[in-house]
């Protein structure tokens, strides 16, 4: 089960871009980076998904380097409507449980004006 | 809107009190998770059902638990509350069992025990 680690928080400002780095050492082979996204009071949703090199969709970024021991989300120009918590989770593809997917404490996000 | 629903979307109760809490999955989704979510704290994995059956457990208490009816929506029960029990509680639904496919995340139910 690969376990994976971000930083606790980050502030930047509007009109930035932001790349939060997930580390996930002992990452699987048949394991995917997926990432989602919290505001306040509402339930996490669905923002990428990658297994190697990047990804882009019209919200983010997601880079995987070659080793996939890392990945970074990118958002580009963020706004203060990004303020959130970005959750990093690694799971497999073949079999498993969703059950082991961990969301932890994720990174918060505060964007500022 | 995610297509996964939740109710009641508040809940104020007391100690030593049962509640249950509903979910109804996306149209087409089998697979139901139950989430709880104190104050400033991660996402922590309850229980799974997939097509009405348990497949994975998480740090569920005794005094919780759940089941998932033949229309696939679900429940979960908690009894014997505690002020600790305070939380949203989320529902999510996924259309099988991979732990790739995408979680569909209800809008949540904020417990609060007095």
């Amino acid at each position: 089960l690969a376990k994976t680690t971000q930083p606790i928080s980050m502030d930047s400002y509007e009109g930035q871009e932001v790349n939060i780095t997930c580390s996930h050492n002992n990452i699987a082979t048949n394991d995917y980076i997926t990432w989602y996204q919290q505001f306040p009071s509402q339930g996490p949703r669905f923002i990428i998904q990658g297994y190697k090199t990047k990804v882009t969709n019209e919200v983010a970024s997601l880079f995987i380097p070659a080793d996939r021991k890392s990945s970074t989300l990118s958002l580009p120009r963020v706004s203060l409507s990004d303020t959130a918590v970005y959750y990093c989770l690694v799971g497999t593809n073949y079999g498993g449980s969703q059950g082991n997917l961990i969301f932890g404490k994720g990174t918060k996000l505060s964007v500022k004006p | 809107d995610s297509g996964v629903t939740q109710t009641p979307k508040h809940l104020i109760t007391a100690t030593g009190q049962r509640v249950t809490l509903r979910c109804s999955p996306r149209s087409g989704d089998l697979s139901v998770y139950w989430y709880q979510q104190s104050l400033d704290q991660g996402l922590q994995f309850l229980i799974q059902y997939y097509n009405g059956e348990e497949r994975a457990k998480g740090n569920i208490l005794e005094r919780f638990s759940a089941q998932q009816f033949p229309d696939l929506h679900s429940e979960l029960n908690l009894s014997s509350l505690e002020l600790g029990d305070s939380a949203l509680y989320f529902c999510a639904s996924t259309v099988g069992l991979a732990e790739t496919d995408t979680q569909y995340f209800g809008p949540g139910t904020r417990l609060t025990v007095l």
